[in-house]
């Protein structure tokens, strides 16, 4: 299995940047990088993905190392919506599945 | 608006009894997946359908049972042989197997045993 590895838990500031970091030394060259959130009682929300360039979108930035081997969410101002579960996935090519591991559980903290 | 429709939203079961829990999709999407969450934990993928009238086991699909007669519907049942059903079952599609495309969820059915 395609695993990542993410801190259980992390605090930020309300409307400063936050640095969602995620290792995944196994990946392999056609593995894209997938971020989702998940608020409480609520299914997973689709948040970013890469492969190899880093990606911005209207929710957030996705930087990826140049080994792929680690890759990290920017949120650029955090607020009280963003506190959430982040989990980082990898998405084998060749298959049809995505492994979801334990998450990073982030608190903005007002 | 396109989405995902789960339903009922909590679902009781009896011990030794069958459940169904529907998904809907209007999504237009050909593939549909089932994950189980337990508290704290990360999904864990039961069964998924790439098309229409095919369906793999995913991880831990012991248990449970699905149908994929219709491309916009993906029915899980819950056996009376899956021993420690208690737990929050989502439903999720994507445009198709490329890995190049989100998933798109449900927003869930809690699952409790009475």
């Amino acid at each position: 299995d395609a695993k990542t590895t993410q801190p259980n838990s992390m605090e930020s500031n309300e409307e400063e940047p936050v640095h969602l970091p995620c290792n995944h030394s196994t990946i392999s060259g056609t593995d894209y990088i997938h971020w989702y959130l998940q608020l409480p009682s609520q299914g997973p929300e689709y948040v970013i993905h890469g492969l190899t360039s880093n990606v911005n979108n209207r929710m957030a930035s996705l930087a990826i190392a140049e080994d792929r081997k680690s890759s990290t969410l920017i949120l650029h101002r955090a607020t009280l919506r963003d506190a959430a579960v982040y989990y980082c996935i990898l998405r084998a090519n060749t298959g049809n599945q995505f492994y979801f591991g334990t998450g990073t559980s982030l608190t903005v903290i007002p | 608006d396109g989405g995902i429709t789960q339903s009922p939203k909590y679902l009781f079961r009896k011990e030794g009894q069958n459940v169904t829990l529907s998904c809907e999709q209007n999504l237009n999407h050909d593939a549909m997946y089932w994950y189980r969450q337990d508290p704290g934990q990360g999904l864990r993928l039961i069964y998924y359908s790439q098309i229409v009238n095919d369906f793999q086991k995913g991880d831990i699909a012991e248990g449970y049972s699905v149908s994929r007669e219709k491309k916009e519907s993906f029915p899980l049942t819950v056996t009376s042989a899956q021993k420690n059903p208690t737990a929050f079952y989502l439903c999720a599609s994507s445009v198709d197997r490329d890995s190049n495309q989100p998933q798109h969820f449900g927003d869930g059915t809690r699952l409790s045993i009475l």
